[in-house]
């Protein structure tokens, strides 16, 4: 399967943005989701996991949900802060082909 | 705390082989299962490799398997990454992530990457 998200999404400084994360065949809660931010130059850092369980350190300002309706996963980014600028990977497993698998990654602009 | 410590990294011609190394410490290599990830120049993430904990079995992607090996020394924290027949679609920035327990999916940790460009 794979895992689409927005190549974009910007924001301002104290609002809100949502980033969504599509899987294409085979049931969204079947495997769970992680999210991962990567800010400019540096390397990727578990924000969520199991769908909506936040990493260690990461503040309550980021939020992760599920929805079977849509088969999609959502990182919710509330209170937005320049720092917050960067790319957000979705990531999952195959369990059928052994296969961890990322989405194409989105872009966040805080304006 | 955590460190993931790549190194190995470099310049390689179309056809030839690298093997890249990832020294850890701050927890016990053979307690977790271990990851390669790697990103292409602008480009999104993608998982390469994976080994068990204590002598478990390794998986590769499709796009790598039969040319990378994934191996470790636990004697030495070191993880592993013998890549032969590189192809100029294996240049990216290769880390090394060590997962979360037993029977989880996530990457927990990473290292900071290691550079290969490989060459036609």
């Amino acid at each position: 399967f794979t895992l689409t998200q927005p190549h974009s999404v910007s924001g301002s400084p104290g609002k809100t943005v949502t980033i969504s994360c599509t899987r294409n065949s085979g049931d969204i809660d079947t495997n769970q989701v992680q999210w991962y931010q990567q800010r400019p130059g540096t390397s990727p850092r578990l924000l969520i996991f199991d769908h909506n369980q936040r990493a260690s350190g990461v503040p309550d300002r980021f939020s992760g949900t599920i929805d079977s309706s849509s088969n999609s996963a959502s990182l919710t980014l509330s209170g937005l802060k320049t720092e917050d600028e960067g790319d957000y990977y979705c990531q999952s497993y195959d369990s059928s082909r052994i296969d961890w698998v990322f989405g194409g990654g989105t872009t966040l602009t805080v304006l | 705390e955590e460190q993931l410590l790549e190194s190995g990294g470099g310049l390689v011609q179309r056809g030839g082989s690298r093997r890249l190394s990832c020294v850890v410490s701050g927890f016990t290599l053979s307690d977790f299962a271990m990851s390669w990830v790697r990103q292409a120049p602008g480009k999104g993430l993608e998982w390469v490799a994976l080994i068990s904990g204590s002598g478990g079995g390794a998986y590769y992607a499709n796009s790598v398997g039969g040319r990378f090996t994934v191996s470790t020394d636990y004697s030495k924290n070191t993880l592993f990454l013998q890549m032969y027949i590189l192809q100029t679609d294996d240049t990216a920035l290769y880390y090394c992530a060590r997962m979360a327990g037993f029977g989880s999916y996530r990457f927990e940790s990473w290292g900071q990457g290691t550079q290969v460009i490989v060459s036609s």
